[in-house]
């Protein structure tokens, strides 16, 4: 079974500073794929980004990337710059292999607002 | 490019009526999968749909079902509904079925049984 950790409920993060939202997970399939979404009150689940667990590198788009430590079974989102738009809900998810398919593991989630 | 379209975005139902739902994937996507977010549980796996034919089934019960047609797009079905089927219902679509790239998630369909 797999299973998605996300340890802080809520934060608060100053208007131009990085944030890191924590995520560790728990599988016991050969490869997987990690994403992270973000949820604004309106309900849109919008992908901001994705790590497959054989990429060398980490991911990274515009301001989103990911700290993937596969060792320690970890993947970190860091938001650079945050704007008071990116107050949300953030969400970490995993997609195992096979028969799986696209079946995605949710963790409970990260309320992140950001002060002016 | 059109994203993921589910429709309605809201409706509110009573006990024992039914409803359906409609997700039309982004174009040239096969995979279609529906989840079901609510405060108690957080997001829960309903089932995905790729070429027309159920791949994955979460753990729920025989009232919660779906299809998807031969244009990719999936309709979910909720029979005899219960206070605790409201949720926001979210349809994911991918191109794929393997473990690559990434799922695009629509605005989803929010849900009130009174």
């Amino acid at each position: 079974a797999q299973k998605i950790t996300q340890t802080q409920p809520g934060m608060f993060v100053q208007e131009k500073e990085a944030v890191t939202l924590d995520c560790t997970y728990d599988t016991s399939d050969p490869s997987y794929g990690l994403f992270w979404y973000k949820q604004p009150s309106s309900g849109e689940m919008i992908f901001l980004i994705y790590q497959g667990s054989y990429d060398q590198q980490n991911a990274t788009e515009g301001r989103y990337s990911l700290n993937f430590q596969k060792a320690r079974k970890s993947a970190n989102l860091v938001i650079s710059a945050s704007q008071l738009g990116d107050s949300a809900m953030y969400f970490c998810a995993m997609r195992g292999d096979g028969a799986a398919g696209n079946k995605l593991t949710f963790g409970g989630g990260t309320r992140v607002l950001v002060k002016p | 490019k059109a994203g993921v379209t589910q429709t309605p975005r809201y409706l509110i139902k009573t006990r024992g009526q039914q409803v359906t739902l409609s997700c039309s994937p982004i174009s040239g996507h096969r995979s279609v999968s529906w989840y079901q977010q609510t405060p108690g549980q957080g997001l829960q796996f309903l089932f995905e749909y790729f070429s027309e034919t159920q791949r994955n089934k979460g753990n729920f019960p025989g009232r919660f079902s779906g299809r998807q047609f031969s244009n990719s797009r999936s309709e979910m079905n909720v029979s005899t509904l219960e206070l605790g089927d409201s949720a926001l219902y979210l349809c994911a679509s991918s191109r794929y079925r393997d473990n690559t790239g990434e799922l695009f998630f629509g605005e989803g369909s929010r849900l009130t049984v009174l």
